[in-house]
């Protein structure tokens, strides 16, 4: 079975701060992962995802996740937060021998950049 | 705008009734998906069509059922509504089933039942 984590319900940065948003995952197979972004009465953005490759991926919005393999890891980071990247945040799993289960997605976390 | 489009973008209805909600994925897609967002349940994986076919399924009751159609959009029914049904239902849409493919999410129904 595959699942993911994110371990924060809210999390609070100020303006400028650098920012850290985590997920961890379980999964058979290689994972493949996924960060959205979803604004007040908007739907799912998709902001970046891992597949194979770097382990630093780089998103929109300058937003960039770093797969850590031994700690089954996915968090997601911004060097500088703006007041506009609050929103809810989702990481999403999917695992290479999952057959056609589709993406599990976290619980979200809630990001607050206060000014 | 992501390229999916859902309708209506609200809907407010009475326990007991039925209700149909439309989705058009982005142009080129063959999967759609839906999903079910509430506050205490979060982002709910309803169930998965393929160019037509059932693909995978999730937490859907037996109350509700989909379909996908030969132009591809896909429609949500959900029948015996009860107040537990009330939730944001988005539409999702990604190329292929088989791969990691992103999806990409329509701007979603709000239900209210009253």
């Amino acid at each position: 079975a595959q699942s993911v984590a994110q371990p924060e319900d809210q999390v609070n940065v100020a303006e400028g701060n650098p920012l850290t948003v985590k997920c961890t995952y379980s999964v058979s197979g290689n994972p493949y992962l996924f960060w959205y972004v979803q604004y007040p009465n908007r739907g799912l953005q998709f902001l970046l995802k891992y597949i194979t490759g770097d382990n630093l991926v780089k998103g929109s919005y300058g937003f960039e996740a770093e797969f850590n393999k031994s700690q089954t890891s996915f968090h997601l980071k911004k060097p500088s937060a703006l007041v506009s990247d609050s929103a809810l945040y989702f990481c999403a799993v999917r695992g290479s021998n999952s057959g056609n289960t589709p993406l599990v997605f976290g619980k979200g976390t809630r990001l607050s950049v206060i000014a | 705008d992501s390229g999916v489009t859902q309708t209506p973008k609200h809907l407010i209805t009475a326990t007991g009734q039925r209700v149909t909600l439309r989705c058009s994925p982005r142009s080129g897609d063959l999967s759609v998906y839906w999903y079910q967002q509430s506050l205490d349940q979060g982002l709910q994986f309803l169930i998965q069509y393929y160019n037509g076919e059932e693909r995978a399924k999730g937490n859907i009751l037996e109350r509700f059922s989909a379909q996908q159609f030969p132009d591809l959009h896909s429609e949500l029914n959900l029948s015996s509504l009860e107040l537990g049904d009330s939730a944001l239902y988005f539409c999702a849409s990604s190329p292929s089933p088989g791969d990691p493919e992103t999806q990409y999410f329509g701007p979603g129904t709000r239900l209210l039942v009253l």
